[in-house]
């Protein structure tokens, strides 16, 4: 079964400094998706950015981009230039490609506070 | 505007009673998932459906149910078998092609309290 592991339950960053949010996953698949959400007080969900397995290149989305090592099974979250608004919980999700009996599998969470 | 739809925002319900939250969504998507976020938690899943006329429970199922009567719609019911529904309750949807565009959307959620 897969599991998703985010080690880091709180952190706290001054606005403008740069935050990496860390995230690990086990599988035995190859064929997979990984992705990031971040979930503000409104309590949205909202996709911040998504990565393919079979992709080396990170995937980047304005100042967020992800440091993707497939084989250390690592998944982490870069922002740059963190804005007051960044504040939120954010989950990092796995997700294999689509078959039979697929879910997302979640991990628990990362509180992030942006500070002024 | 494709998206999810849940309604309504804020339920409250008394204790014995069951209610229905809404989930739509015009994304065409097969796949539809129901959470429960309790406060400062994560996501557990409750159900999820692939297609039509067919759903499967997910970790946390009992006092729970739902259909799937149409592609666009996954309703779920809170029984007064739950023993505790005083949650925020999140409803998603996945597409099933095989590629990245298969990511999970969110609806805007349902916050539901016991009286």
């Amino acid at each position: 079964a897969q599991t998703v592991t985010q080690s880091q339950p709180e952190m706290s960053v001054q606005e403008a400094e740069t935050v990496t949010l860390s995230c690990t996953y086990d599988t035995s698949e190859n064929n997979y998706y990984l992705f990031w959400y971040k979930q503000p007080p409104s309590r949205q969900m909202i996709l911040v950015i998504r990565q393919e397995a079979y992709k080396q290149q990170n995937a980047t989305e304005n100042r967020f981009s992800v440091n993707f090592q497939k084989a250390a099974k690592s998944f982490s979250l870069k922002i740059s230039d963190s804005q007051l608004g960044d504040t939120a919980m954010y989950f990092c999700a796995f997700m294999r490609r689509w078959g039979r009996d697929d879910k997302i599998i979640f991990g628990k969470g990362t509180r992030l506070h942006i500070l002024p | 505007d494709g998206g999810i739809t849940q309604s309504p925002k804020y339920l409250f319900r008394k204790e014995g009673q069951n209610v229905t939250l809404s989930c739509e969504q015009n994304l065409n998507h097969d796949a539809m998932y129901w959470y429960r976020q309790d406060p400062g938690q994560g996501l557990r899943l409750i159900y999820y459906s692939q297609i039509v006329n067919d759903f499967q429970k997910g970790d946390i199922a009992e006092g729970y149910s739902v259909s799937r009567e149409k592609k666009e719609s996954f309703p779920l019911t809170v029984t007064s078998a739950q023993k505790n529904p005083t949650a925020f309750y999140l409803c998603a949807s996945t597409g099933t092609s095989g590629l990245i565009t298969d990511t999970q959307y969110f609806g805007p959620g349902t916050r539901l309290t016991v009286l």
